[in-house]
C-alpha cells in the first residue's frame, strides 16, 4: 500500500523559506504526479502544485513566484520550498499522489506549519 | 482565477439522500473529482472522472454531471457521512482547483 509522509519544521519565521519533504513508501516515485495541497486552519483546500517524476512542474499561478518543487527518485521523495512566507501561509500542508485522470488517490497525514516570529 | 462553487452547507436526516452540487464553467470539458474530509483527517477520494468510484468506496456514493454542474449524491446517509465535502477539477489551462467545500450535517 502506497504511503506518503510529510516532514519539516512546524514553525517558520515571516519572510523566511518554508521547506517540506514528502517521503513515499510502498511504491516507486518514478511515475505519477506528486502534489502539495494546503489547508489554512478552519478553511478549505488549496492546490499548491505538482511535480512529475521527470521534473516537469505545474504550479498554482497565485503562488508560482515563490514556489520551487523538486524530486529525488533515488530517495523516493519530493520537496516543496515556499519563499517569503507570511502569516497567510500558515496551514496544514499535505502531499498527495495524483494518477492521470484518477484524482488524488493517496494523501499524507498532513503537517501543520505555522508562520510566526 | 477559476472557481468551483459549492453550497457551504447541506443538512439531511439519516437514511435520506443528500445531494451536493459543484458549478464551474470548465466542467463540461474537465473531469471532476469528489473528496470527503472528516475532522482532523486527510481528505479521501470518493469519485473520479465525474462518475467513477474507487475500490473500497461504498456504492451509496455516486457522481453525475450535467453541463457546468456536477453533483455528488449520497444515498441512505449515515451518521458517519458527516464531513466536509470538496469537489476538484481543472481550468482549461491545466491549473487544478478545489471548490470551497460543503459541510454535510446529519441531523
Amino acid at each position: 500500500q502506497v504511503q506518503l509522509q510529510e516532514s519539516g519544521p512546524g514553525l517558520v519565521k515571516p519572510s523566511e523559506t518554508l521547506s517540506l519533504t514528502c517521503t513515499v513508501s510502498g511504491g516507486s516515485i518514478s511515475t505519477y504526479y506528486w502534489n502539495w495541497i494546503r489547508q489554512p486552519p478552519g478553511k478549505g483546500l488549496e492546490w499548491i502544485g505538482y511535480i512529475y517524476y521527470r521534473g516537469y512542474t505545474n504550479y498554482n499561478p497565485s503562488l508560482k513566484s515563490r514556489l520551487t518543487m523538486s524530486v529525488d527518485t533515488s530517495r523516493n521523495e519530493f520537496s516543496l520550498k515556499l519563499s517569503s512566507v507570511t502569516a497567510a501561509d500558515t496551514a496544514v500542508y499535505y502531499c498527495a499522489r495524483a494518477d492521470d485522470g484518477s484524482g488524488f488517490a493517496y494523501w499524507g497525514q498532513g503537517i501543520l506549519v505555522t508562520v510566526s516570529s | 482565477s477559476y472557481e468551483l462553487t459549492q453550497p457551504p452547507s447541506v443538512s439531511v436526516s439519516p437514511g435520506q439522500t443528500a445531494r451536493i452540487t459543484c458549478s464551474g464553467d470548465a466542467l463540461p470539458k474537465q473531469s471532476a473529482y469528489w473528496y470527503h474530509q472528516k475532522a482532523g483527517q486527510a481528505p479521501v477520494l470518493l469519485i473520479y472522472q465525474d462518475t467513477e468510484r474507487p475500490s473500497g468506496i461504498p456504492d451509496r456514493f455516486s457522481g453525475s454531471s450535467s453541463g457546468t454542474t456536477v453533483t455528488l449524491t449520497i444515498s441512505g446517509v449515515q451518521a458517519e457521512d458527516e464531513a466536509d465535502y470538496y469537489c476538484q477539477s481543472a481550468d482549461n489551462s491545466g491549473t487544478w482547483v478545489f471548490g470551497g467545500g460543503t459541510k454535510l450535517t446529519v441531523l
